[in-house]
C-alpha cells in the first residue's frame, strides 16, 4: 500500500463533457504527478503539481487542468472530453527533492468515454 | 528526446531467473526506475537506481545499469507465481522533484510457467 488513494475507481462519460478525478496524496508528500495510462501503453505524464502551483507540464492540451490543495488533495480536471481520452489515470506522490524523486502511484481511476 | 523501450513479451519458468531488459536514450537522465503493474491496479514502486550506480542489489532483484549502453535491467531471481505481471522501465531527468515527470517504456509482460 502507498497510502495514495483515488476516486471513482470507475468512471463513464460521453464526448463533450467535462470530469473531475480526485487524489489524495500520501502524508506529508507536498508533489503531485498525473499520469494517463491508454490500453497496452506506459503512462504518459500530464502535469505535476507542487505547493499547489504546476511545476512542469507534458504533451497535454489546455484542456487538462489542475489542482492541489494543502490538506494532500488534489484534483484532475478534463474539459470537452474525447474518445481518445479514455484511459487510466493515474496520480503519484512525492516529496520535492527526495532521494531518488521516487514517485508512490495511486491504484487509479479507469476513465471510459462514450 | 527522451524514448525507453523494452521487450513486450518475456515467458520463464517459475524457479528460473527472469531478466527484464530496457533501453534509453536520454544521457542526462539522473534516476531509472523499475514499477511493476497488475491487473486492473496501479503502479508499484519495485526499486530504483542513481545514475551513477552499475548495480543494485534488494532481496531477489537486481538492477544493473550500462550508462554507456543506455541499459537497464532486472533480475529477479527464482521467479513465481505471484511475480506474474507488467514490468515498466521509466527515467526522470529531474534536478529535484522531477518536474519533467517520468517518462515510461512500454512495459513487458512477464508470464511464468510452471
Amino acid at each position: 500500500e502507498t497510502g495514495v488513494t483515488q476516486s471513482p475507481t470507475h468512471l463513464i462519460k460521453t464526448r463533450g463533457q467535462q470530469v473531475t478525478l480526485r487524489c489524495s496524496s500520501q502524508s506529508g508528500h507536498n508533489t503531485v504527478s498525473w499520469y494517463q495510462q491508454a490500453l497496452g501503453q506506459g503512462p504518459q505524464f500530464i502535469f505535476q503539481y507542487y505547493r499547489e502551483e504546476e511545476n512542469g507540464r507534458g504533451n497535454f492540451p489546455p484542456r487538462f487542468s489542475g489542482l492541489q490543495f494543502p490538506n494532500y488533495s488534489s484534483e484532475l480536471n478534463v474539459n470537452a472530453l474525447e474518445l481518445d481520452d479514455s484511459a487510466l489515470y493515474l496520480c503519484a506522490s512525492s516529496l520535492f527533492g527526495a532521494t531518488g524523486d521516487t514517485q508512490y502511484f495511486g491504484p487509479g481511476t479507469r476513465l471510459t468515454v462514450l | 528526446g527522451e524514448d525507453v523501450e523494452q521487450s513486450l513479451f518475456l515467458s520463464v519458468r517459475e524457479g528460473d531467473s527472469s531478466v527484464i531488459n530496457c533501453t534509453y536514450t536520454d544521457s542526462s537522465s539522473t534516476y531509472l526506475y523499475w514499477y511493476k503493474q497488475e491487473p486492473g491496479a496501479g503502479l508499484q514502486l519495485l526499486t530504483y537506481i542513481f545514475s551513477n550506480m552499475d548495480m543494485k542489489q534488494d532481496q531477489r532483484l537486481t538492477v544493473l545499469l550500462n550508462k554507456k549502453d543506455k541499459h537497464l535491467s532486472l533480475r529477479i531471481a527464482d521467479t513465481q507465481t505471484g511475480d506474474s505481471a507488467i514490468y515498466f522501465c521509466a527515467e526522470s531527468m529531474g534536478s529535484g522533484g522531477g518536474a519533467d515527470g517520468l517518462t515510461f517504456g512500454k512495459g513487458t509482460h512477464l508470464i511464468i510457467q510452471p
